[in-house]
């Protein structure tokens, strides 16, 4: 069935210094990679997404890479700062016509000052 | 624009009680879903909508029931409250349609216990 693996599911870096969270995903028909970032006590909001015709994308201290024939994809976060602490969760498009979106099971980012 | 709303915020049940989360949009979205979260277990899709008029099981759909009642909004029933059923409860919606995935919005959630 559809899965999405992410990982790690704890992650502490030092302020200033760069996260990397990876997923994994199981349909090749996926083609929309979204993630969402969750402070505590909060709904998830996106941070950046990422369809199947883009390699990579970036947003200012916020990067996604996609590889297809792997059928993984990761959020690279440079120059992390306190306020990036949250939980951040990577999604996949469940196949066309479904509208349904799998969700990885989430890394609790922490950047310690 | 209110974005995704729901209601309640908060709400304690005792076993064998049963009850309605609502969830309405403003952003004339097609699509809308209903996640339960758990802690560790990340958000698991219970039922959505992919147009109005439609409902679909997703993930973890026993015990729940569904109504798109129009494009608008979209509801979750609890016939009879069991305490697996603590979580907090999000609605979401998306512009996908015609083949095409989008970014979903997120209401503020429910957080949910069953005693």
């Amino acid at each position: 069935g559809e899965n999405v693996e992410q990982h790690p599911s704890t992650l502490s870096v030092q302020e200033g210094d760069s996260a990397v969270i990876k997923c994994t995903y199981s349909d090749s028909a996926s083609n929309y990679f979204p993630w969402y970032k969750q402070e505590l006590g909060k709904r998830p909001q996106l941070i950046i997404d990422i369809r199947s015709n883009v390699g990579e994308k970036k947003d200012q201290r916020i990067a996604v890479t996609l590889n297809k024939t792997a059928k993984h994809f990761s959020l690279h976060i440079t120059e992390t700062q306190p306020e990036d602490s949250a939980v951040y969760f990577c999604a996949a498009s469940a196949p066309s016509g479904t509208y349904k979106y799998i969700f990885g099971t989430g890394t609790r980012l922490k950047v310690l000052a | 624009n209110a974005g995704v709303t729901q209601t309640p915020k908060f709400q304690v049940l005792k076993t064998g009680q049963s009850m309605t989360l609502q969830c309405a949009q403003d952003m004339n979205h097609n699509s809308m879903y209903w996640y339960r979260q758990d802690p560790g277990m990340g958000l698991r899709l219970i039922y959505y909508s992919a147009s109005e008029g439609t409902t679909d099981k997703g993930e973890v759909p026993n015990g729940y029931n569904v109504s798109r009642l129009n494009k608008r909004e979209f509801s979750l029933r609890l016939e009879s409250a069991a305490p697996s059923q603590t979580s907090v409860y999000f609605c979401a919606s998306s512009r996908a349609g015609l083949a095409s995935y989008n970014e979903q919005f997120f209401g503020p959630g429910t957080r949910l216990t069953v005693l």
